[in-house]
């Protein structure tokens, strides 16, 4: 298995543009998570999917965030404008909630810095 | 509220002492718990988890954990530490009912030293 796949693994982009970041969830799972990680505020939960419909988004910071999920393979997280409070890093993570795993399975992250 | 405390900020280690990285929860219900490790620039790596049955669980890289409902903890131990298990710990809690959503705690600095 693969396990999730982010892409970016960098960017780098200067405030007002927007940023696009990607995940592809391990095959199977039916659970997507999208967290944010700073030093200053640690690990955050932005928004989670379960089917691809969108389940919570009350961490979604303010409206310049958007999240998608269009099918079970693919999820993306726009930030538009971007600003250099944004700056940090962006992990997606899978579970399955038809089994009896319980865990989530997390990417490698994008690092985002916003000039 | 379902909560995740790790009271401690960092711990040091000597390698080859044995390790200790607290985690206490509270919940409603039966707890289900976990423990993540983060090395430097990675995801976290799921390590192992509590969901029922034996109260001590063991899991990836030599570590395990101790449930215990009493003190509502989940303490993370390894009998003894190594240097290259350096790195940031998290402790996290299962919301019921929510999709396999976790609260985690704010996270534990491990260092071990030579």
């Amino acid at each position: 298995d693969a396990g999730v796949i982010q892409s970016p693994r960098h960017e780098v982009t200067e405030m007002g543009q927007e940023v696009t970041l990607r995940c592809k969830p391990i095959s199977g799972h039916n659970s997507l998570f999208w967290y944010r990680q700073t030093m200053m505020r640690g690990l955050e939960l932005l928004i989670y999917f379960n089917n691809n419909v969108p389940i919570d988004d009350s961490g979604m910071p303010e409206d310049r965030f958007s999240a998608k999920m269009p099918n079970a393979s693919f999820s993306t997280l726009k930030i538009q404008p971007s600003e250099p409070r944004d700056s940090a890093v962006y992990f997606c993570a899978s579970s399955s909630s038809g089994g009896a795993t319980w865990e989530q399975y997390f990417g490698p992250g994008t690092r985002l810095t916003v000039t | 509220a379902q909560s995740v405390a790790q009271p401690e900020d960092q711990v040091n280690v000597a390698e080859g002492n044995p390790l200790t990285v607290k985690c206490t929860y509270s919940v409603s219900g039966n707890p289900y718990l976990f423990w993540y490790v983060q090395y430097p620039n990675r995801g976290l790596q799921f390590l192992l988890k509590y969901i029922t049955g034996d109260n001590l669980v063991k899991g990836s890289y030599g570590f395990e954990a101790e449930f215990n409902k009493s003190q509502t903890s989940f303490h993370l131990k390894k009998p003894s530490a190594l240097v290259s298990d350096s790195a940031l710990y998290f402790c996290a809690v299962r919301v019921s009912g929510g999709y396999n959503k976790l609260i985690f705690g704010a996270g534990t600095r491990l260092a071990v030293h030579p």
